[in-house]
């Protein structure tokens, strides 16, 4: 299995862009999850889907980012506009129902915003 | 008070020391345990999960739950050069098989020197 793949890797934008980062989950897992990690707050769960359906998006830090799951092997997380402190790691994961407790991390995808 | 606390180090000791990791934490629900390793740009890694108080071993590895001070730790035994990473503590309520976000410390910064 490939694992969770995650793109882009890095992206460079400026303050003001639309931002969108993908992830497509390991295959049979119906649950995903989108983290973020910085020096200053480690790593926080910003939202995370159940057999698609968005179960908990208190994390999100603003009405600027957003997130979708068309379909149980893709989605999306969107940030518009883009501002310099959304500059982290994201992470995407996926777990498999009565699966062991593992949630499987992705590479990340390195967002700077300048 | 962050809900889950850990010393972000970083933490230097001697290869073939034992090495001790904590994190405490303040929501009494949590019930569910797990340690994660996190290589430098790289996602992290699921290394041990507990459930509840109690101690589990695996290989130089021994995770420790002690919830009546709200208190978790990781030791390694025979460190070596390879376990030079970030481990992370992770936490959530116990959910009966649904998928839960969980809640990470910052994560503590470990360097095995050789």
């Amino acid at each position: 299995d490939a694992g969770v793949i995650q793109s882009p890797r890095h992206e460079v934008t400026e303050m003001g862009q639309e931002v969108t980062l993908r992830c497509k989950p390991i295959s049979g897992h119906n649950s995903l999850f989108w983290y973020r990690q910085t020096m200053m707050r480690g790593l926080e769960l910003l939202i995370y889907f159940n057999n698609n359906v968005p179960i908990d998006d208190s994390g999100m830090p603003e009405d600027r980012f957003s997130a979708k799951m068309p379909n149980a092997s893709f989605s999306t997380l969107k940030i518009q506009p883009s501002e310099p402190r959304d500059s982290a790691v994201y992470f995407c994961a996926s777990w498999i129902a009565g699966g062991p407790h593992e949630q499987y991390f992705g590479p990340g995808t390195r967002l700077t915003v300048t | 008070q962050k809900e889950v606390e850990q010393d972000p180090g970083p933490l230097s000791v001697p290869e073939g020391a034992i090495v001790s990791l904590n994190c405490t934490y303040s929501n009494s629900a949590f019930q569910y345990f797990m340690w994660y390793r996190q290589y430098s740009r790289k996602g992290p890694e699921l290394l041990m999960y507990t459930y509840s108080s109690g101690n589990k071993e695996d290989g130089r590895f021994t995770a420790q739950v002690d919830k009546s001070s709200k208190y978790i730790s990781l030791f390694i035994r025979d460190s070596q050069p390879s376990d030079s990473a970030t481990y992370l503590c992770a936490m959530s309520p116990y959910s009966g098989g649904g998928a839960d976000g969980l809640t990470f410390g910052k994560g503590t910064h470990l360097i095995i020197q050789p």
